[in-house]
Parts: structure tokens; sequence; C-alpha cells
């Protein structure tokens, strides 16, 4: 079935340094794929998405750019405040075999630190 | 407008009973998704409502789980004899579409079986 594989543990890194959270993807059709954020204490907000190949989302100074020849996507951020501290979860949704479900990575624990 | 509000927000309950978890999705939504998170896991899909119908039940754990809509609005999630591995965060989601449309997810239902 559709899956999503995120990189392993949480990341911390400082304030004003380069964010990359990676992400790959196994789907049989052409899915869509997200980023989702979790504040502290808050919901599981849509932070941004790409409904096909070579298709760039962006959305509060986050990249994400979906790669069909590696099956990727990639999240960046150029420059982290300590608001960015958040939990950020890879998902994808792929009507090709008829599932109408997130399939959703693990999730990444990112801490800035000041 | 309001999002997707979930009732209670939290829920503690012995082995064995039964518990009644609700969602009201954004108004309008058709598609409404239920999803569980386990403590320092990624969400597990559960069940998906196309209207009142669910085309989608194959996240459901067990026989033990069990949902409905009704008037393509409200959602309740119903598990009976609760164990303690049901202990996790909730989340409901809706979109206005198939799953190709963004899902809006509600604060969830943190529930914890003694």
């Amino acid at each position: 079935g559709d899956s999503v594989t995120q990189m392993e543990g949480p990341v911390t890194l400082s304030e004003e340094a380069f964010l990359t959270i990676n992400c790959t993807y196994t789907a049989t059709g052409y899915p869509s794929l997200f980023w989702y954020v979790q504040y502290p204490g808050e919901g599981l907000q849509l932070l941004l998405k790409a409904t096909k190949a070579d298709d760039k989302g962006s959305n509060k100074g986050f990249e994400a750019t979906y790669r069909k020849e590696t099956t990727s996507f990639h999240l960046e951020k150029g420059s982290v405040q300590v608001s960015d501290s958040a939990v950020y979860f890879c998902a994808l949704s792929d009507l090709g075999d008829g599932n109408n479900r997130l399939a959703f990575g693990k999730g990444n624990q990112v801490v800035v630190i000041p | 407008g309001a999002g997707v509000s979930q009732s209670p927000s939290n829920k503690v309950t012995e082995k064995g009973k039964d518990v009644e978890l609700r969602c009201d999705p954004i108004s309008g939504h058709t598609a409404l998704y239920w999803y569980r998170q386990r403590l320092g896991q990624g969400l597990e899909f559960l069940i998906y409502f196309q209207g009142n119908s669910a085309p989608d039940k194959s996240g459901l754990p067990s026989d033990r789980f069990s949902a409905e809509r009704t008037g393509e609005s409200v959602s309740t999630l119903t598990i009976q004899r609760t164990q303690q591995e049901d202990s996790a965060v909730y989340l409901c989601a809706s979109s206005e579409g198939g799953a190709a449309e963004t899902q809006y997810f509600g604060p969830g239902t943190r529930l914890l079986v003694l």
C-alpha cells in the first residue's frame, strides 16, 4: 500500500539555521503530497501541498518540491525561527488505488534554539 | 467560519467501558475522516465517510470500533469494551470532496484507558 517515510529522530538547530526534513513516498498512482505541522498544544494544520510532479509548494518561508524521479518531497526553510518549533508530518493522498485517505509519516520534532 | 470541532477534548475511562467520540466537521464538507495518533507515532487512518456512507472502513483495528455519520454532518466514533492499547489521540478531519482536497483537522480527543 501507499506509505510515507520520514527521516528518523528529532531535529535540533539554532535560530537562522537552514532546515531540511527528508520525506520519501511509495504510491501506486499519482499522489498529492502534503506537509502538515503541529505546533505545541495545537491541532494539525496544513503547511503546504503539491498535486503533481515538479510542483513546488510554499508557505511561511517553507518550500517542498514534488520529485517524481526520486519519489521525494523534502521540506526546506532557509532561516528558521524559534516559532517554527513544532512537529512536521509528511503525507500523501492517492485516489489512484481507490483509497480516500491520507497516509502519514511518523513526524519529526523540530526544536529551534535561540 | 468555524473549523472542525471535537468533543470531549479529553476522556479517561476504565478498561472494558464503552466510549463515544464526537466530530463536527466544517459546514458543507462532504468528506469526513477519523485518524488515530498513538504516542510518538504518525497518524493511522481509521475510516472515511462520503456523505453518510463509509466507503472505506479498512483502518478500523477491530470490531470493537464503529462509526456513523448522520445528516452529512456530525460523526461519532464508538469504541466498545475499551482496552489500554486504545489510548491515543483520535483526530477527525473534513474536506470538501475527495482525498486530493485539503483535509482540515480538529483538535482531537485524547483518550486514556486505565
